[in-house]
């Protein structure tokens, strides 16, 4: 099946670095990824949608210039987190759909696990 | 203002029993509804939807119910088995048609089938 591979799993960076997250659709073209954080015990949030070969669409309150998104294939779309701060530690997930001519389900990478020192 | 609401943060079963794991939503025009199974430390995994056309769904062991008048959707485990204990979440979208769209998702349910 349509499988969703996100890298690192896990990253430890100093406050202040860049850290970059790539998502990569295995199986299938992916038009369009989205991008999730999700706090402890809380839900997963849209930080935004990542569309192949054209700006991505933020979502309310999540700053662009912090967050830069690059979909600059059918399969991988990146997510650097630049300055990064303790504040920013999350655990951030990418997705995507097949997209085929009706609702599919969005499949998820395993999600990456950033802590900020 | 939540817009999907998953109301029982918790939930414990016995193994063979139904589980019943709930939620609501706000928003009338939701038409898609899917309901995902998270293990720590690992993406969430589709298990289940719905269109709004339907008021039920079923797959093997799982069942999702609709209830558009009340907003409300439900998902049947049964039998409950240990492997089944997870978050589950619900999530709710307004498909656009053009082959993209954006999924809501509620807080989650911790379910722990007891052996």
């Amino acid at each position: 099946g349509a499988v969703v591979s996100q890298h690192p799993s896990r990253v430890i960076c100093k406050s202040g670095t860049s850290v970059k997250i790539e998502c990569r659709s295995l199986d299938f073209q992916a038009t369009t990824m989205f991008w999730y954080r999700q706090f402890p015990k809380q839900s997963l949030m849209l930080m935004a949608t990542s569309n192949e070969g054209s700006k991505a669409t933020y979502e309310q309150g999540v700053e662009k210039d912090k967050f830069l998104i690059n979909h600059a294939s059918l399969t991988l779309s990146t997510l650097t987190v630049t300055s990064a701060h303790p504040e920013d530690s999350s655990f951030y997930i990418c997705s995507a759909t097949l997209g085929t001519g009706g609702p599919s389900p969005l499949h998820f990478g395993n999600g990456t696990r950033l802590t900020v020192t | 203002d939540q817009q999907v609401k998953q109301n029982s943060p918790s939930l414990s079963v016995q193994e063979g029993r139904i589980s019943i794991l709930n939620c609501d939503y706000t928003n009338s025009m939701f038409d898609y509804f899917l309901w995902y199974k998270k293990y720590p430390a690992e993406g969430p995994t589709f298990l289940i939807s719905i269109s709004s056309i339907k008021d039920k769904n079923e797959d093997g062991r799982f069942t999702v119910f609709l209830n558009k008048s009340a907003k409300h959707l439900s998902l049947h485990i049964v039998p409950s088995q240990p492997g089944d204990s997870a978050v589950y979440f619900c999530a709710v979208c307004l498909y656009s048609g053009a082959g993209s769209y954006q999924l809501t998702f509620g807080k989650g349910t911790k379910l722990s089938v007891i052996p």
